[in-house]
Parts: structure tokens; C-alpha cells; sequence
């Protein structure tokens, strides 16, 4: 069965900073890769995706994040946190047969300090 | 742009009372899915819907039921609230041709029940 960690549900950086979130996933079969935002009391935000082709793939406000296939991981970064970044961000999967769920991690809250 | 709506961002309801929560999205998507979700355990699906009249459980049905009788519309129905059943309920679609997978989500029902 499917699976998404996000390790560490709090995360604390200061404006500026680089922002490092983590995800490691488990699938049978070579996965869609999935990053969305979440801010208070709003639905979610595709951030980025990865389907196929390059592993590192761009996204909406500077994020970025690496599919590395040999470490099952999909970490997001972005360079240097805004005010603004602070939310929840939610990792998930899927197995990329139509009709099927998203497979989400249990998220990780990100505060910007100034 | 895709919209998904719901129809109510806050709702308060009493215990054993039966409470309907719609969500409408207007790209013509094939599925439909209602998640729950709750602090430090993400989101977790509770029915999925893959066609008009369709409709299959997802990890967390119980105490829940839905209806598809339109393309566009997927309504979730607690057939008699309970406290554990305060939560955000959020609505999400996508479609079965393409190959991204992502879905596309509303923006949320705060339900509290007391």
C-alpha cells in the first residue's frame, strides 16, 4: 500500500532563510508526486507536481522540490522564506490510475519568523 | 480556471441532527472526492465518486454516506452528527482522461458539532 511521511510537522525559519520541507513516499509502482499549500482556513493549492521527465520540478512562489527516485523522497525548497510562505504543505501520491484518491502525508506547518 | 464550490464554509450543527454538506464543480470531472480533515492526521478520504450514481467507500465511511445524482454535484451526508464528527470536510475533483492526477479542491466546511 501507499504511503507519505512528511518529516516533521513543525518547521520554523527566519525570513530569508532557506526552507527545506521533507517527504519520503513508498509505491509499488513509480509514483505522481504531489506538493499543496493550505492557508488558514482555505482548501488546498497545487504548489507543484512531478508526473514524468525532469526530477526537479517548479512551482508557484519559488518553490521547488527533486524526485529522487534511489531515496524515495520529494523535498520541497525554496531558497529564501517570505512572510507569506507561512501555511500548511501537504505531500501526497498517487498511483496514476484515473478514479483513484491522493494519498496524503500528515502535512507540516511552516512559520516565518521576521 | 476550475472552480470547486461548497456550499457552506461554517456550519454548527446538534448531535443526532442529519447534516448535508454539497460541493459543485463546474469542469465536468468524471471524480469527485470528500476527504476530512484533522489536526496531525491529515487528510483522510472518506468516499469517492467516480461516475454519476457511483460511489465507493474510502478509508474512514463510517458514519457517513453521499450521492451523486448529478455530474457536477457529490454531497456528503451524516446521517446523525456526533462530536467525533467535528471537523474540516473538504471536496475535491479531477478528471479520469489527462495525466496529471492532480485533484482540485474547494475551499472547505468548517462543521462543528455540539
Amino acid at each position: 500500500a501507499q504511503s507519505v511521511t512528511q518529516l516533521g510537522s513543525h518547521v520554523s525559519v527566519s525570513e530569508g532563510a532557506l526552507v527545506l520541507l521533507r517527504c519520503n513516499y513508498s509505491s509499488s509502482v513509480p509514483p505522481y508526486l504531489f506538493w499543496y499549500v493550505q492557508y488558514p482556513n482555505q482548501g488546498l493549492q497545487l504548489l507543484l507536481k512531478y508526473t514524468t521527465g525532469a526530477t526537479l520540478v517548479k512551482g508557484i512562489n519559488g518553490f521547488e522540490a527533486e524526485f529522487k527516485k534511489s531515496e524515495t523522497s520529494f523535498h520541497l525548497t525554496k531558497p529564501s522564506a517570505h512572510m507569506s510562505d507561512a501555511a500548511e504543505y501537504f505531500c501526497a501520491v498517487s498511483e496514476g490510475q484515473a478514479g483513484t484518491a491522493l494519498i496524503f502525508g500528515k502535512g507540516t506547518t511552516l512559520s516565518v519568523s521576521s | 480556471d476550475v472552480k470547486v464550490t461548497q456550499s457552506s464554509r461554517y456550519l454548527v450543527k446538534r448531535t443526532g441532527e442529519k447534516v448535508f454538506l454539497e460541493c459543485v464543480q463546474d469542469m465536468d470531472h468524471e471524480n469527485m472526492f470528500w476527504y476530512r480533515q484533522d489536526p496531525g492526521l491529515g487528510l483522510r478520504l472518506i468516499y469517492f465518486s467516480y461516475d454519476v450514481k457511483m460511489k465507493e467507500k474510502g478509508d474512514i465511511p463510517e458514519g457517513y454516506s453521499v450521492s451523486r445524482e448529478k455530474k457536477e454535484r457529490f454531497s456528503l451526508i451524516l446521517e446523525s452528527a456526533s462530536t467525533n464528527q467535528t471537523s474540516m470536510y473538504l471536496c475535491a475533483s479531477n478528471p479520469t482522461s489527462g495525466s496529471s492526477y492532480e485533484q482540485y479542491f474547494g475551499p472547505g466546511t468548517r462543521l462543528t458539532v455540539t
